[in-house]
């Protein structure tokens, strides 16, 4: 079956532009996961839905960063006034449930660069 | 708070070698801990998991890991290396509690004919 899928692929964008990445989980996950990985900083979380609510948003890193789901499906994620230490590759991830054991599912990622 | 730390950012072998790659955790309670590994511009994919019901753990593509409360570690393992293995390997942690992962911050392995 289709797996995670993401886009763009690639974004480039400049200094002070708004984005937004988009995420299509695996059909039937409630479970749903935004990640960053840069060079600095290495793999680190950003978000966590499960449905359509985000009980844990505390990796997002400022104001400027925002995300939604909606029917329990797509995410979107979305950086305003965009810097240049916002460029990473964007994962998302996708569980059939949002217990601790469960596995993840990692999309391609976004990569995005700020000029 | 619950982390990972992966021993080596570059492992190098050949191939035909055994791989081994370190994860120690830091926990006062089991935690679910996992690999996965990421080729070149793709996403993740689950190698194993430990989820407390075994300590040996057995993977994807020939990779187990053990669970070693002792030692709180969580070493991938492969008694024999092939050149597709080469790849960047992340040590994972679930924390108790949450629902997201905390990674380590990785190891290249290398892998020579």
């Amino acid at each position: 079956g289709a797996g995670v899928s993401q886009s763009p692929s690639n974004k480039v964008t400049e200094k002070g532009k708004d984005v937004e990445l988009r995420c299509d989980p695996i059909s039937g996950h409630t479970a749903l996961y935004w990640y960053r990985q840069s060079l600095g900083q290495g793999l680190e979380f950003l978000i966590y839905f499960q449905g359509n609510s985000a009980p844990d948003k505390s990796g997002l890193p400022s104001d400027r960063f925002s995300a939604e789901r909606t029917g329990g499906s797509v995410s979107t994620l979305t950086i305003q006034r965009t810097q240049q230490e916002d460029s990473a590759v964007y994962l998302c991830a996708s569980s059939a449930t949002s217990g601790g054991a469960s596995e993840q599912f990692f999309g391609p990622g976004t990569r995005l660069t700020v000029l | 708070a619950q982390s990972v730390t992966q021993l080596g950012s570059h492992v190098s072998v050949s191939e035909g070698a055994l791989v081994l790659l370190r994860c120690n955790y830091s926990s006062s309670v089991p935690p679910y801990l996992f690999w996965y590994v990421q080729y070149p511009n793709q996403g993740l994919q689950l190698l194993l998991k430990y989820t407390s019901a075994a300590t040996l753990v057995k993977g994807i593509n020939g990779f187990e890991a053990e669970f070693k409360k002792s030692e709180t570690s969580f070493h991938l393992t492969k008694p024999s290396a092939h050149m597709s293995d080469a790849a960047e390997y992340f040590c994972a942690v679930s924390p108790t509690g949450f629902q997201k992962l905390v990674f380590g911050t990785g190891t290249r392995l290398l892998v020579s004919p």
